[in-house]
């Protein structure tokens, strides 16, 4: 019940479309979604993240989409560039869980073509 | 966001011998984390530091293997024991603030063991 499935593993895009990844979870407690970049040879940087009071959160040409019922978020690129192109993971955890840990997805390797 | 800094950043050792990374975060966090990176793979828990107690270990994760320290709300220490070349992998350091679930990684220690 702690898994984080993400898809899809890979993700090809041209230059100025749009990527978009999705996460799907099953612990109806967690209430806290961050979304980690990685470069390689870097570790992650933490991307946008949503709590479930809300459904979209827009951040430059980044979007978090949240459907509470079907347990399911995705991050949408818009205008992608070739900047962006890295590994994306997803993560979900419990706020006031003891410890709050992360669950994380397993990752989108995204390339983008120019 | 928090400034956190690892040493060594790379290291090839010896089957047998033990390696001790650092994490220094530039102020004063509750929640320290360590985490695995396998090649290619998602993020992995070893454990969550605890300034001035034992640290919580994940499970498939002993104290034995990855004794870890963390003398104050700054700095905590991941030894890796006895490594084999199945230790090989990017040991990451992550940091929370009190009051904040927003969490931040450090640049990585990529560890070849031969």
């Amino acid at each position: 019940q702690q898994q984080v499935k993400q898809s899809p593993q890979s993700l090809i895009v041209q230059k100025g479309g749009i990527s978009i990844i999705n996460c799907a979870y099953e612990n109806t407690a967690f209430d806290y979604f961050p979304w980690y970049q990685q470069f390689p040879g870097k570790g992650p940087a933490l991307l946008i993240a949503i709590r479930p009071d809300v459904s979209e959160k827009k951040e430059g040409r980044f979007t978090i989409s949240f459907n509470k019922s079907a347990k399911q978020f995705s991050l949408h690129i818009m205008d992608s560039q070739p900047g962006d192109s890295a590994t994306y993971f997803c993560a979900a955890s419990h706020i006031k869980a003891a410890g709050n840990k992360l669950t994380f997805g397993g990752g989108t390797r995204v390339l983008v073509k120019p | 966001s928090a400034v956190i800094s690892q040493k060594p950043s790379r290291d090839i050792c010896q089957r047998g011998t033990s390696l001790t990374i650092q994490c220094q975060v530039d102020s004063q966090v509750t929640m320290m984390f360590w985490y695995r990176q396998q090649p290619g793979q998602s993020l992995t828990l070893i454990a969550t530091a605890n300034q001035g107690s034992e640290a919580t270990y994940e499970s498939g994760f002993v104290i034995d293997k990855f004794p870890i320290s963390r003398p104050n709300l700054t700095f905590s220490t991941l030894t890796v024991s006895n490594m084999s070349p199945e230790d090989s992998s990017i040991y990451l350091c992550s940091v929370r603030r009190g009051g904040n679930y927003e969490q931040y990684f450090g640049p990585g220690t990529r560890l070849t063991v031969t």
